[in-house]
């Protein structure tokens, strides 16, 4: 069974340009879950949808986006980009419902010059 | 606001020690807590969930507790190797947070052969 799957893993962007990452969920997982891992912030919770709606935010400007599609594969969106949105993107999928256990992918690494 | 503490920030042990990790957590209010691994530049992988409702889970030579009323989890390794040398992260999942997990800032820990 695959797990869950982020591409691209490394990318370098320069400041003021916009990216997208993509997350494939485990299979027949339809809750995504977006984190960003920093070594002074941590992890930190960024979204979460289920079913192609968004159900949770984080804390993070409006720069940071995401969507759904129909067969919960995942993307998300950061516009305008800055020094400090360099980080290590955590994506994680889970069955429905709010006792599943969290899969994570293996990151995509994000550099911002 | 949930917050997880996890004590040490960092261990280093000899190989073949037993070992204990603390985290512990504000709000008790919680459907799960969940222990990770993370090793260098890398994503996580999930260890053991325990529910709400559960006292302890197994998982080889690991065995995580749970406190809930207190709101302290342990994570018990036996028997140390050199391959266990990562970064351990606890994180709980909130009530009232949907699928959002809130993370601690992890144990480090070195096993040397």
């Amino acid at each position: 069974k695959a797990g869950v799957t982020q591409t691209p893993r490394y990318l370098i962007k320069t400041r003021g340009q916009q990216v997208t990452l993509s997350c494939s969920p485990i299979s027949g997982h339809r809750s995504v879950s977006w984190y960003q891992q920093t070594p002074g912030q941590g992890l930190q919770f960024l979204f979460e949808y289920f079913s192609e709606t968004q159900r949770n935010k984080g804390n993070f400007p409006g720069r940071f986006s995401g969507r759904q599609f129909s067969n919960s594969r995942s993307e998300m969106n950061v516009s305008t980009l800055e020094l400090g949105d360099s980080a290590l993107y955590l994506c994680a999928s889970s069955l429905q419902g709010p006792a599943g256990e969290l899969f994570f992918g293996e990151g995509s690494r994000l550099t911002v010059l | 606001k949930q917050e997880v503490t996890q004590i040490p920030a960092a261990l280093s042990v000899p190989e073949g020690e037993n070992l204990v990790l603390n985290c512990s957590f504000t709000d008790s209010a919680i459907y799960n807590l969940q222990w990770f691994r993370q090793d260098p530049g890398k994503g996580l992988t999930s260890l053991l969930l325990i529910q709400s409702s559960q006292r302890e889970q197994t998982s080889g030579r690991l065995n995580a507790s749970l406190d809930k009323s207190s709101g302290r989890s342990t994570l018990y390794i036996a028997a140390s190797q050199p391959g266990d040398s990562a970064t351990y992260l606890c994180a709980v999942k909130g009530e009232t947070s949907g699928s959002r997990l809130t993370f601690g800032e992890g144990t480090q820990l070195t096993v040397n052969p």
